[in-house]
């Protein structure tokens, strides 16, 4: 089946702007991860959702980063007034709703770079 | 301290190499364990999960000491298809995020 959609999967913007990231999970899976990865180090913690419910949002660095999930199934995360800092990959990643752990499944994420 | 610590690298081995990957984490709370891999430019994939009676996928095999909140990775006959960044992950099931270490880099060469 589809995996983890994610779009765009580049995207270039003057420091300043606003910009927007979608990530489609896979079809049926409750749980929602966004993470963010800069060159060269492990993916970093943004904010997770449980269906349209954002249930920790503690590794969003600031204020101007913004995420979410009205209909608990397509996710946006909206970065504002991006700063040269932000250029990063933006992974979005999903898992089904067990009450045991199951892996998560990434996306191929949204590579951004911020002029 | 970082939550989850890797060697640092880069690994640069011959085919045929066995290596070996250590990675530490600090939140004595952590509950689920796992290896991904992450080929360059493209998603972390997940290799494998981490048991502590150990665990073994063909040239894989994972450790996991709870005592010592140690984990490790073995590759035995590596391939040059296993050149990779390979992530220490681990899990706090109360907030189900993921915490992956800084990756460490394997080169084979033929």
């Amino acid at each position: 089946g589809a995996g983890v959609s994610q779009s765009p999967r580049y995207k270039v913007a003057k420091r300043g702007q606003d910009v927007a990231l979608r990530c489609d999970p896979i079809s049926g899976h409750v749980s929602l991860f966004w993470y963010q990865q800069a060159l060269g180090q492990g993916p970093e913690f943004l904010t997770y959702f449980q269906n349209e419910a954002q249930l920790d949002k503690s590794g969003l660095p600031s204020d101007r980063f913004f995420a979410e999930r009205p209909e608990g199934s397509v996710s946006t995360l909206k970065i504002q007034r991006t700063q040269q800092e932000d250029s990063a990959v933006y992974l979005c990643a999903s898992s089904p709703s067990d009450p045991e752990f199951r892996p998560q499944h990434f996306g191929d994420g949204t590579r951004l770079s911020i002029l | 301290r970082k939550e989850v610590e890797q060697d640092p690298g880069p690994f640069n081995v011959p085919e045929g190499a066995t290596v070996a990957f250590n990675c530490t984490y600090s939140n004595s709370a952590s509950q689920s364990f796992f290896w991904y891999r992450q080929d360059c430019r493209k998603e972390p994939k997940l290799l494998m999960s981490v048991y502590s009676s150990g665990n073994e996928d063909g040239r894989f095999t994972a450790q996991l000491n709870r005592a010592s909140q140690y984990i490790s990775l073995l590759i035995r006959d590596s391939k040059l298809s296993d050149s990779a960044t390979y992530l220490c992950v681990v899990n706090v099931l109360s907030n189900s995020k993921l915490t992956f270490g800084k990756g460490i880099t394997l080169s084979v060469r033929p």
